[in-house]
């Protein structure tokens, strides 16, 4: 149980360009998910946690108009990263709960972002 | 502001051996997680503890916690091949921000045949 997807795992786009990924609970209700971004050899940083039905809340330095969330249903969140740029390119990891922010994170497989 | 601390960042070891991670962290919490992380990969859950003198084990790694010292050690006992990651604990910070988790850098372990 427990199971969180990803996708898509690999995307390469060109600046400027937006790109959606998109994170699903497959076996459980995720009240809250969060959403982060790993550079490498380094630690997970939280860019922002979304409640189903609710406006997200972003992480202080993370730019709300450039990283979009939406937390439609509660099995699916999204991440539109606008306007690409190459500095954008990261592992961008979502993770989910099922009894809120106060509960085990159960994490995505994660998506690489490549940005040219 | 609640700070997490790992010591080692990066563990060279042989196989056989046994070794500890250490996670210290500053303020009051109620809950430590341990998860794994293979390279290219997202985390994987491996422990949580969430009360002062807490134990588990799975296989050859064994997490403790006391939250006295605020301090967690994750174990690892005649240490394997496939053991190698890193690991990374994360506290959840119950007192500023939500329940969010604070993560340490993590533990680059790497264990030689």
């Amino acid at each position: 149980g427990a199971v969180v997807s990803q996708h898509p795992s690999r995307v390469i786009c060109k600046s400027g360009t937006s790109v959606k990924i998109e994170c699903r609970s497959l076996d459980f209700q995720a009240t809250t998910m969060f959403w982060y971004r790993q550079f490498p050899k380094q630690s997970l940083m939280l860019m922002a946690t979304s409640n189903e039905g609710s406006k997200a809340t972003y992480e202080q330095g993370v730019e709300k108009d450039k990283f979009l969330i939406n937390h439609a249903s509660l099995t699916l969140s999204t991440l539109t990263v606008t306007s690409a740029h190459p500095e954008d390119s990261s592992f961008y990891i979502c993770s989910a709960t099922a009894g809120g922010s106060h509960d085990t994170q159960y994490f995505g497989p994660g998506t690489r972002l490549t940005v040219l | 502001e609640l700070k997490v601390e790992q010591n080692p960042l990066f563990l060279s070891m042989q196989e056989g051996k046994n070794y500890t991670i250490y996670c210290n962290y500053s303020t009051t919490s109620d809950r430590l997680y341990w998860y794994r992380q293979d390279p290219g990969k997202s985390l994987e859950s491996l422990f949580v503890l969430l009360s002062n003198g807490a134990v588990k084990q799975e296989g050859r790694l064994m997490a403790s916690l006391d939250t006295k010292a605020r301090l967690s050690t994750l174990h690892i006992t005649a240490a394997v091949h496939d053991l190698s990651a890193t690991y990374f604990c994360a506290v959840e910070d119950t007192v500023d921000s939500n329940y969010q988790l604070i993560w340490g850098a993590g533990t680059k372990l790497i264990i030689k045949p």
